[in-house]
This record gives C-alpha cells, sequence and structure tokens, in this order.
C-alpha cells in the first residue's frame, strides 16, 4: 500500500554519485518525503527528508521536482558502505503513519 | 544517549510457544512502532503505540499477537503459539513526537522450529 514507486535495484561504482529516483504522483500537499536506508543485518536509519525545497545534510541531497510529484536522493560519492536499501516515503506533515515498500536495492562496485 | 535497545537480538522457538520481544525506546521518547520483515521483503508495520496506549494495531494479525508500552518499562510485542510463518526479523522504532524521524533498533530475529 505505499504510495511511492521506486526502482528494484540500482548499480553504482565507488565514488561515484548516485541518483536514487522515487515517484509519489499523488502526492498531497501536506505529505513530506522522507528517505531511510537499510544496511545489511541492521534496522533502517533516517537519512534526509523534506516537503518543497531541495535539502541537504552530512548524508545525503534530496532533490525535489517543481510538481512534488517525484524526487531523487543524491549520494554525492558513494562508498562501499552505502550499499543498502534505500526506502522512498510520504508521511503527512502531522501523522505518524510511515508504511515502508520495496525500495530500491543500492549495489556499490569498487 | 543509547539507541533503541532490542533484545534478544536472536530467539528460537518451538511450534506452539510463545515469543517475547522487548524493546527499550530512546530516552525521552513516547511513541513506539513495531515492523516486521519476512526473509528478502520489505518492512511491514504492525503497530504503533504511545504510553500505555495502543494508538494503530492494523498490520498485526488479530489473533496470537499483542503488544504493549506500560508507563514503566520496555514495549513488548508477544506471539503466543507461534507458527513457522512467525519466523521474520522483528524491528521497533520509536520517535520523540508523533511526526518526528524514527529511530530503529537492530532488531530481534525470530525462528521458529
Amino acid at each position: 500500500d505505499a504510495k511511492t514507486t521506486q526502482p528494484n535495484s540500482m548499480e553504482s561504482n565507488e565514488e561515484e554519485p548516485v541518483h536514487l529516483p522515487c515517484n509519489h504522483s499523488t502526492i498531497s500537499g501536506t505529505d513530506y518525503i522522507h528517505w531511510y536506508r537499510q544496511l545489511p543485518s541492521q534496522g533502517p536509519e533516517y537519512v534526509i527528508h523534506g516537503l518543497t525545497s531541495n535539502v541537504n545534510n552530512r548524508m545525503a541531497s534530496l532533490a525535489i521536482a517543481e510538481d512534488r510529484k517525484s524526487s531523487t536522493l543524491i549520494l554525492h560519492r558513494a562508498t562501499l558502505r552505502d550499499a543498502a536499501v534505500y526506502y522512498c516515503i510520504l508521511r503527512d506533515f502531522n501523522d505518524y503513519d510511515m508504511r515502508f515498500g520495496a525500495g530500491t536495492r543500492l549495489t556499490v562496485k569498487p | 544517549n543509547a539507541g533503541v535497545m532490542q533484545n534478544p537480538r536472536h530467539l528460537v522457538r518451538r511450534r506452539g510457544q510463545e515469543a517475547r520481544l522487548r524493546c527499550s525506546p530512546m530516552k525521552g521518547h513516547s511513541h513506539v512502532y513495531w515492523y516486521r520483515q519476512l526473509p528478502e521483503e520489505g518492512l511491514k508495520f504492525m503497530v504503533y503505540l504511545q504510553k500505555e496506549n495502543i494508538i494503530d494495531e492494523s498490520g498485526m494479525p488479530k489473533e496470537r499477537f499483542s503488544a504493549e508500552f506500560p508507563k514503566e518499562g520496555p514495549s513488548i510485542l508477544r506471539i503466543q503459539q507461534v507458527v513457522r510463518g512467525d519466523s521474520a526479523a522483528y524491528f521497533c522504532a520509536s520517535s520523540l513526537t508523533v511526526n518526528e524521524k524514527l529511530f530503529f533498533g537492530s532488531g530481534t530475529q525470530l525462528s521458529v522450529l
């Protein structure tokens, strides 16, 4: 019942940028776009989130389309430790609901 | 400031036994979520609790499964009369407020023999 669509898998080379896309054509005006990632044998961890403007933090950047129907998570320099499943999730600004889809499995090649 | 603590890390049960999974949220967090992850699948929401209250249990099977988050102590996910299909990784997460980011524990891997 996820409201986002992501590719099943992507590959990247180490030390190159990675752009992970997410489509959310039914996004509502009060939905934030959240990204989490899950490394092997670990629980998910928060990466970044945004509403309308592009966002940057120490882990990644989030580029949000002007119509908000898609977004892209950008890892500026992929490392082997970035190999994980990346989840794009919509969450209403005042809601607890956090439902995960299948995500994108990122493989980083040395 | 310790993160979300789940124990045990691994739990082995025989069919028909009970499984009790514990989750201590981050200090000051009063919102707890439980998720289940089957092998090679995504996380499935089970239940959302605030201190002493179940807010949303729509993802939890109606029978054999229960969850609590008492005023004192950890949150408990209890599975009675376990079956092989209950074998999965169970993750707990906590948040400071209702719409803050979630912090996840390392999970409990339940194996039912």
